[in-house]
Parts: structure tokens; sequence; C-alpha cells
């Protein structure tokens, strides 16, 4: 069965340095990825997806996320964080070659940037 | 939260009692989504809905329904047989089968006491 696992429940960083939320994910075939960040109260909002291609993929905000196969991981970063980062940030898998279009999402990971 | 509408943004409701939570959404996407939010579980899939008439039940559909009889529109009913209602309820689209992002609605935060 699809999975994906944020290992980190909490990540305290302070601001102007670099931020590593972490995932890995199981999946039967080739893994469609994607990164969310979800702000208190708020929908959640896209950040950035890899689908094929390179392995670094670029989203908003700055932020840029790289896909590993090999160690089944797609870690979120950014290299200078920011106090306007704090959020909850979710990963998601979708297994293309199951039938059906939705996503599998993580538990979240609560990023904590301090001044 | 882009073109995806719930409303409303708060609802309370008494235990017994039948809710149905709205979802409009105005980007014409095909496929929408139901999930509920717990602290600390993520996100998971209520119900899915791919074209109008049509959709399937995910992870935890017990206690609830939903209904598609309009490409815009995707509302979900809470019903009393939901053991445990009280959550946050989050609406989402995608577009076309070559999208595979989906859009998420701000989301309704329901109490049932």
């Amino acid at each position: 069965a699809q999975s994906v696992a944020q290992p980190e429940d909490q990540v305290n960083v302070a601001e102007g340095n670099p931020l590593t939320v972490k995932c890995t994910y199981s999946v039967s075939g080739n893994p469609y990825l994607f990164w969310y960040v979800q702000y208190p109260n708020r929908g959640l909002q896209f950040l950035l997806k890899y689908i094929t291609g390179d392995n670094l993929v670029k989203g908003s905000y700055g932020f840029e996320a790289e896909f590993n196969k090999s160690q089944t991981s797609f870690h979120l970063k950014k290299p200078s964080a920011l106090v306007s980062d704090s959020a909850l940030y979710f990963c998601a898998v979708r297994d293309p070659d199951q039938a059906g279009t939705a996503l599998i999402f993580g538990k979240g990971t609560t990023l904590s940037v301090s001044s | 939260d882009g073109g995806i509408t719930q409303s409303p943004k708060y609802l309370f409701r008494k235990e017994g009692q039948n809710v149905t939570l709205s979802c409009e959404q105005n980007l014409n996407h095909d496929a929408m989504y139901w999930y509920r939010q717990d602290p600390g579980q993520g996100l998971r899939l209520i119900y899915y809905s791919q074209i109008v008439n049509d959709f399937q039940k995910g992870d935890i559909a017990e206690g609830y329904s939903v209904s598609r009889e309009k490409k815009e529109s995707f509302p979900l009913t809470v019903t009393s047989a939901q053991k445990n209602p009280t959550a946050f309820y989050l609406c989402a689209s995608r577009g076309t089968a070559r999208t595979y992002e989906q859009y998420f609605g701000p989301g309704t935060r329901l109490t049932v006491t």
C-alpha cells in the first residue's frame, strides 16, 4: 500500500539558517510527490511537485525539494528560513499505478522559525 | 485558497443532527475531494468525485454522504451516524487528468456538542 511518512513532528530553526523538512514514501510504482503548507485555520497551499525529470524541484516562496529514489525520500528545503515560514507542512504522494486520483498525506511537520 | 469556497468557516451543531458543508469551485475542475483533518493525524480522505453524478468512498466514508449534481458543487453531509464529527473539513479540486496537484478551499471547522 502506498504511504508517506514525515518522521519529525516539529522542526525548529533560527531565521536565516537553512531548513529541511523530511519526507519518505512507499509506493509500488514511480511516485508523484507533493509538498503543501498550511497556516492556522486555513486550507493547504500547494508549494511544489515532482512528477518526472530533474530530481531537484523548485517551488513557491523559495522552497525546493530533492527527490531521491534510492532513499525513497523527498525532503523539503530552503536555504534561508524566514519567521513567516512558520507553519504546518505536509508531504503527499500519489501512486500513478493505482486507480483513483486522491493523494495520501503525511501527518504533517510543524516548522517553527525563531527570530 | 484560489477559486474554491467553503461555507461556513465555523459550524456548531448538537449531537444527533445532520449537517451539510458546502464546497463550490469556479476553476472548471473535474475532480473534487473531501478530507478530514484532526490534530496530529494529517488529512484523511472521506469521498472523492472525478466527474458529475459519480463519486467514490475514501478511507473514512462511514457516517458521511456526498452528492455531485453539478461540476461546481460537492456538498458533504455529516450524519448523526458519524461517531466523532468534530474536526476541520477541507474540500479540494483538481483540474485535468494531467494536473496532479490538488487545490484546497479554506476549510470548515465543525464542532458538535
